[in-house]
């Protein structure tokens, strides 16, 4: 069964950083690509960026660009999301996701890590 | 970006009843759209991928059918456990984008 497991949420004040980390087991990680999704409290959902199996593609959506970065370690099976210059409007829970087999949909999610901004 | 809709945004029905949700995208995507459940306080359940494939494990009263712009979720007999809000999401082309979301719940 695949497991993501989310982790490194908590509270910041505007302009902070965090570090989201997420560790996947019961896959074989470096098949995948891998995403952050996110949900701001009450709202829809937003993909917010995308690596590629060895790490050498990465997509962003227009909301975080510059200021969030994802990257990944094969070794220890994980996936991260380094946030900067954080903003009220970036409140959400994030989630980790794993990419479908045959197409860019999610085929499993994390729990689920929330992240608050606000002063 | 692709700007995706759904319709209704809510829906109330009874157990045994037929649900139809629709979901459009603002341009063409072909077969590349997905469909997930999601209930309070847990993360999003892939239910249908490429418009019209069952996930495994997901129950075959759940059927997706559509290509291009218009897409529909159909439930062909609503159970208790399906009262959720259902999302579309674009898979065609990054920034890969999700529907509103339409809310079934309790008629």
């Amino acid at each position: 069964e695949v497991q993501l497991v989310e982790s490194g949420g908590g509270l910041v004040q505007p302009g902070g950083s965090l570090r989201l980390s997420c560790a996947a087991s019961g896959l074989t990680f470096t098949n995948y690509w891998m995403s952050w999704v996110r949900q701001a409290p009450g709202r829809g959902l937003e993909w917010v960026a995308n690596i590629k199996q060895d790490g050498s593609e990465k997509y962003y959506v227009d909301s975080v660009k510059g200021r969030f970065t994802i990257s990944r370690d094969n070794a220890k099976n994980s996936v991260y999301l380094q946030m900067n210059s954080l903003r009220a409007e970036d409140t959400a829970v994030y989630y980790c996701a794993r990419r479908g087999l045959t197409g860019d949909w999610v085929g499993s999610w994390g729990q689920g890590t929330l992240v608050t901004v606000s002063s | 970006d692709i700007q995706m809709t759904q319709s209704p945004s809510s829906v109330s029905a009874s157990v045994g009843d037929r649900v139809t949700l629709t979901c459009r995208a603002s341009q063409g995507i072909s077969s590349w759209l997905a469909w997930y459940q999601q209930k309070p306080g847990k993360a999003p359940k892939l239910l249908i991928y490429a418009a019209s494939s069952l996930q495994g494990g997901v129950p075959s009263r759940f059927s997706g059918s559509g290509s291009g712009t218009d897409f529909t979720l159909t439930i062909s007999s609503l159970q208790p456990e399906d009262f959720a809000i259902y999302y579309c999401q674009q898979a065609n082309s990054f920034p890969f984008t999700f529907g509103p979301g339409t809310k079934v719940d309790i008629k």
